[in-house]
């Protein structure tokens, strides 16, 4: 297991284009996450997968935000129409929901640039 | 709201003990995990707190006090590879999202 994979790692895009990531979750993790983070600042929530389910979605995630687990494995996290403040770092993160509590395991991240 | 506040930067030498502080604000709490970035890389972690008292994971100890909304981690014989940000953040409702510190910059010199 190679651990939480996302791609592209990097993505430059004009404004007003749309971009779509991915996120491949370490296996057999049914709990999925995607985070975003700009410069010095922390992760922010996003929104929640349990297994195919998306069941909490922040306000940040604007109208122009879908994100997608299609059967409970991979994820999608697409931008409509991007505008300059898109740009940051979106994370996903994993983890398997055994016992009270386990970490959360994050992808090296996708780093989006608008121009 | 949630918030977590930290120092933004802290300063140490080789073989030093640092500690950074972490409180916070929230509506709900399940309990405190730490995280390490390095530029450029994924968020690691570290520990995690859901009781009071000290959690020890070789050079890195975390501290909780749910009553002070209060924690801390330490690091002990730092090393230059330590240099990071690292992030407090409290684990929070039923899908166990995490709510982020700003984070604290970690510069290790010789």
């Amino acid at each position: 297991d190679t651990g939480v994979s996302q791609d592209p790692r990097h993505k430059i895009t004009k404004r007003g284009q749309n971009v779509t990531f991915r996120c491949d979750p370490i296996s057999e993790h049914n709990r999925l996450y995607w985070y975003r983070q700009t410069l010095g600042q922390g992760p922010e929530f996003l929104t929640y997968f349990q297994n195919e389910a998306q069941l909490e979605k922040s306000r940040l995630l604007s109208d122009r935000f879908s994100a997608e687990r299609p059967k409970g494995s991979f994820s999608t996290l697409e931008i409509q129409r991007t505008e300059q403040g898109d740009s940051a770092m979106y994370l996903c993160a994993s983890s398997p929901r055994t016992g009270p509590y386990t970490e959360a395991f994050f992808g090296q991240g996708t780093r989006l640039t608008v121009v | 709201g949630q918030s977590l506040e930290q120092p933004s930067e802290v300063t140490a030498v080789e073989g030093a003990i640092v500690q950074i502080n972490c409180t916070y604000q929230t509506s709900g709490f399940y309990g405190l995990s730490w995280y390490q970035q390095h530029d450029g890389g994924a968020p690691t972690f570290l520990s995690y707190n859901a009781l009071d008292g000290l959690e020890e994971t070789g050079r890195f100890s975390s501290f909780l006090s749910r009553s002070d909304s209060y924690g801390y981690l330490l690091l002990q014989e730092l090393q230059m590879k330590d240099s990071a940000s690292y992030f407090c953040a409290v684990r929070w409702g039923n899908t166990d999202k995490l709510i982020f510190g700003t984070g604290t910059r970690l510069q290790v010199f010789p």
